[in-house]
C-alpha cells in the first residue's frame, strides 16, 4: 500500500521563528489534507490542496503532486501552534476515498 | 466548527463486555468514519458509512461492527471488548466521500480504555 512519510518527527522552536513540514508519499492520490492535532487531542483542518500553493494567514501549503510531496509552512510561530501536524492522503477505496495519515510531526514552541 | 459529537467522551472497561461509541453530526453530510489513533500508527480507517444503512470495512476492521440507521448519527461497536482496542477512536464526516469534496472534519474523539 501507500506510505506516508513525515519529516522531521520532532521540531522544537522559539517562538516567532519559521518552520517548514514535509510530507512525502510513495503513489499518485486524489488529494491531500494537512491537520493540527492540539494538546487537547482536536484534529483541526489547516488544508485541503491537491496541487499548488494555499496560504491562510501565517500558515500556507504546498503539494506537488507530480513529484509526490507536500510542504507546510509555518512562519513567525507563536505558543498555540504547538502539537502534532499530520498529512493524509486520499485514495480510491471502494464506495470512498479514504484517508492514509503520516505519523506526524510535533512541533513544540517555546516564548 | 463542524457540527460532530461523539459520546461518551472517555470510557474504561473490561475485557470481555460490549461497547458502543456515538457519533453525530449536524451537517447533514452523507459520509461518516471512524478511526482510531495509537501510537506509531497515525489514523486509521476501521468502518464507514456512505448513506442510511449503507457500510463497509475499512483498514482494521476485526472486532468492531457498525450501524447507521439514521443520517446523523454513526455507531461504532465492539462486541467483545480486548485490551488491543484500547485507543483513541475518532469519528470524521465528509460532504462527498469522493475528490475534490471529500475534505474531512473530525469529531473531538472517544478515549477508550480496556482493562
Amino acid at each position: 500500500g501507500i506510505q506516508v512519510e513525515q519529516s522531521p518527527p520532532d521540531l522544537i522552536l522559539q517562538e516567532g521563528a519559521n518552520s517548514t513540514l514535509r510530507c512525502n508519499f510513495s503513489d499518485s492520490v486524489n488529494n491531500l489534507q494537512w491537520f493540527h492535532q492540539n494538546p487537547w487531542g482536536q484534529l483541526i483542518n489547516l488544508f485541503y490542496i491537491p496541487s499548488g500553493t494555499k496560504q491562510n494567514g501565517r500558515l500556507s501549503a504546498t503539494t506537488v503532486a507530480t513529484e509526490r510531496y507536500s510542504l507546510l509552512y509555518i512562519s513567525s510561530s507563536q505558543t498555540t501552534d504547538s502539537g502534532v501536524y499530520f498529512c493524509a492522503v486520499e485514495v480510491p477505496h471502494y464506495n470512498t476515498d479514504k484517508l492514509i495519515f503520516g505519523t506526524g510531526t510535533r512541533l513544540q514552541v517555546f516564548p | 466548527d463542524a457540527g460532530i459529537t461523539q459520546s461518551p467522551r472517555h470510557k474504561v472497561t473490561e475485557t470481555g463486555t460490549p461497547v458502543t461509541l456515538r457519533c453525530h453530526q449536524t451537517e447533514n453530510h452523507r459520509y461518516m468514519y471512524w478511526y482510531r489513533q495509537d501510537p506509531g500508527h497515525g489514523l486509521r480507517l476501521i468502518h464507514y458509512s456512505y448513506g442510511v444503512k449503507d457500510t463497509d470495512k475499512g483498514e482494521v476492521s476485526d472486532g468492531y461492527s457498525v450501524s447507521r440507521s439514521k443520517t446523523e448519527d454513526f455507531l461504532l461497536t465492539l462486541e467483545s471488548a480486548t485490551s488491543s482496542q484500547t485507543s483513541v477512536y475518532f469519528c470524521a464526516i465528509s460532504e462527498s466521500g469522493q475528490a475534490p469534496y471529500n475534505e474531512q472534519f473530525f469529531g473531538p474523539g472517544t478515549r477508550l480504555t480496556v482493562l
